[in-house]
């Protein structure tokens, strides 16, 4: 099956950039995703790179995803309070697969 | 974006009662509805998937017995925990799939879960 790891905490200060790393095992997915759940809460979806591309810039989101290395990254520019989250990469196979989730800190 | 509702948010029951939690798609229709489970510091687990007019799918080691999923229209799935224990203690997720939009329909949008808390 699929197997799709982060790590487990980040920490940054407000301002800095953050960056959430993923990988996985199967790379036959279209879409691979990235979720944010703040406390007590639901998964919201944040955002989505087609598997054809390398790239993919939404305002203050950048996800990178390199095919050869099955390696997806979330960076966060101009990282808010506000972002202090967990954030799940998400691959869809036969089912989705979700990694265990990063939980990102943001330090005023 | 597609909105999708659960309901209660939160619960408390004694041991021994049975739950219902109600999934709802607001704004889009799903013919498929996913349940997970998730335990403090982990991971969503997948428990089953709902299909509108047909059984749910069970992941393996989940009882379907206990966890019982009707998918009776295509907004709406519901999950009954029946005689719950105080291991069933969980935050519970529904999420549903989108086939009219969403990159190639395979977004999975979720609900805000619902805390069970069985005493």
């Amino acid at each position: 099956g699929e197997d799709v790891e982060q790590s487990l905490f980040l920490s940054v200060r407000e301002g800095d950039s953050s960056v959430i790393n993923c990988t996985y095992t199967d790379s036959s997915s279209t879409y691979l995703y990235w979720y944010k759940q703040e406390p007590g809460a639901g998964l919201q979806l944040l955002t989505y790179i087609f598997s054809n591309m390398d790239m993919k810039q939404d305002q203050r989101l950048t996800v990178l995803l390199n095919k050869k290395d099955k390696h997806l990254s979330l960076r966060i520019a101009d990282t808010q309070t506000g972002d202090s989250a967990i954030y799940f990469c998400a691959v869809p196979y036969q089912k989705v697969t979700f990694g265990i989730g990063t939980k990102l800190q943001v330090i005023p | 974006g597609a909105v999708v509702s659960q309901h209660p948010s939160r619960v408390i029951c004694k041991s021994g009662t049975s739950v219902k939690i109600e999934c709802r798609s607001l704004d889009f229709q799903a013919t498929t509805m996913f349940w997970y489970r998730q335990f403090p510091k982990q991971s969503l687990m997948l428990m089953a998937t709902s299909n509108e007019g047909s059984k749910a799918t069970y992941e393996q080691g989940v009882e379907k017995d206990k966890f019982l999923i009707n998918h009776a229209s295509l907004t709406l799935s519901t999950l009954t925990v029946t005689s719950a224990h105080p291991e069933d203690s969980s935050f519970y997720i529904c999420s549903a799939r989108d086939l009219s939009g969403g990159p190639a329909g395979e977004t999975q949008y979720f609900g805000p879960g619902t805390r069970l808390l069985v005493l």
